[in-house]
């Protein structure tokens, strides 16, 4: 069945640093692909998607291309905010088929001052 | 600013309660996911509904919890007896057919069960 596996974490970056968690998915069909966040104490919150091959998506900073040829969508940010610790969550889901979302097990990143 | 709301927020009961969990989702969503967030499992789909209807409730524990949609506006999650085993966060999420499938997710029900 589809499939997602992400980067175990915890990451820890300093403030301003890079960052990447890779992502790789496993599908039999063409499935949307979408980065969720959640910060501390809250619900998961969609970061940014894409729904088909190429795109990129982008928001506040972070991007992630969609890569059919790699089954890739790693997220990335070119310089991290202490506010950006949280958990990351790659996720994909193909409408064509059913509801759901299939969830990777989540990254937890924190970012020092 | 239309978002999922969750009530109550945070739940602490004795083993052998019953617990209901409420959830409004976005108005105009016709699809109402349940999951469950724990350290160990992570986060795992209970159950979810299309237009009301029940789609797939394979995640849940059929002996001690339910889930229905009274009316369009209101989704319930409820668990007699609750256990130990059931402290986690419940989180509720709306989405609408159409729409890639992007969900949006309630803040979540804090169960502890004593």
């Amino acid at each position: 069945g589809d499939s997602v596996t992400q980067m175990e974490g915890p990451v820890t970056l300093s403030e301003e640093a890079f960052l990447t968690i890779n992502c790789t998915y496993t599908a039999t069909g063409y499935p949307s692909l979408f980065w969720y966040v959640q910060y501390p104490g809250e619900g998961l919150q969609l970061l940014l998607k894409a729904t088909k091959a190429d795109d990129k998506g982008s928001n506040k900073g972070f991007e992630a291309t969609y890569r059919k040829e790699t089954t890739s969508f790693h997220l990335e940010k070119g310089s991290v905010q202490v506010s950006d610790s949280a958990v990351y969550f790659c996720a994909l889901s193909d409408p064509n088929r059913d509801d759901k979302i299939i969830f990777g097990k989540g990254t937890r990143l924190h970012i020092l001052p | 600013d239309a978002r999922v709301t969750q009530t109550p927020r945070h739940k602490v009961t004795e083993m052998g309660q019953e617990v209901t969990m409420r959830c409004q989702p976005i108005l105009g969503h016709n699809t109402v996911f349940w999951y469950r967030q724990t350290m160990m499992q992570g986060l795992e789909l209970l159950a979810y509904f299309r237009n009301r209807a029940p789609l797939d409730d394979s995640g849940m524990p059929k002996d001690r919890f339910s889930a229905e949609m009274p009316d369009a506006t209101l989704a319930t999650l409820k668990i007699q007896p609750s256990e130990p085993r059931d402290s986690a966060v419940y989180f509720c999420a709306s989405a609408s057919t159409g729409t890639y499938n992007e969900q949006f997710f309630g803040p979540g029900t804090r169960l502890t069960v004593l």
